[in-house]
């Protein structure tokens, strides 16, 4: 079955400082992985995508890395704003089905001033 | 660009009413919209993928009798709730693809149905 799993649910952090977000994926066969920021009550926007074959991607103050091997993907945010306040969803593409998106929970980041 | 609008942004109906949400791709054709829910502090849950002029594709667990979903142009669909209650109290996302080539989704911001 396909899954996406994050890591922490949630997240409070003190402004400026830096924090990392886990993904876990199991899904097959892959397509891409996404990392989105949903703020509370609105759609979810996109900050970075990955393919197979791209192990790190920045946007920004955002990193997200990639590792195929071993389904891991991560997100760094570096520096953090109190805007940055919201919920990061990864979510995986599988490959054929009409690229059909997996998503995960999300971690609920706080940043505090 | 890719900018995709919902209409209303909330909502807020009695038990046994319908509701109509509207879905609109602002700066693109739109071959492919979709239809997610969201309750809250879970992840989007794919309802329904819908192409332009045909009948939409509902996921399994998903009443297409009661989520009526039409896609009659490019750049507008719409969900309608039949006979709403409570339980469909939820936040509905749409999102837009611009051809079957890719499987970038751009999101709406959202629609907060409240059933009383």
């Amino acid at each position: 079955k396909n899954q996406v799993e994050q890591s922490p649910q949630s997240l409070i952090i003190l402004e400026g400082k830096n924090c990392t977000l886990q993904c876990n994926y199991t899904v097959s066969p892959f397509s891409n992985l996404r990392w989105y920021k949903q703020d509370t009550g609105r759609g979810p926007v996109s900050l970075t995508i990955m393919t197979f074959s791209e192990n790190t991607k920045s946007n920004g103050r955002y990193t997200a890395t990639l590792d195929a091997d071993t389904k891991q993907s991560s997100l760094h945010i570096t520096a953090s704003q109190l805007s940055d306040s919201a919920s990061y969803i990864c979510v995986v593409s599988v490959k054929g089905s009409n690229y059909k998106l997996t998503f995960g929970k999300g971690t609920l980041l706080t940043v505090n001033p | 660009g890719a900018v995709v609008s919902q209409h209303p942004s909330w909502v807020i109906c009695k038990s046994g009413t319908s509701v109509k949400i509207e879905c609109r791709s602002l700066d693109f054709q739109a071959t492919t919209m979709f239809w997610y829910r969201q309750f809250p502090k879970q992840s989007l849950m794919l309802m329904a993928t819908s192409n332009e002029g045909s009948k939409a594709t509902y996921e399994q667990g998903v009443e297409k009798d009661k989520f009526l979903i039409n896609h009659a142009s490019l750049t507008l669909s719409t969900l309608t709730v039949t006979s709403a209650h409570p339980e469909d109290s939820s936040f509905y996302i749409c999102s837009a693809k611009t051809d079957t080539s890719t499987d970038t989704q751009y999101f709406g911001p959202g629609t907060r149905l409240t059933v009383l």
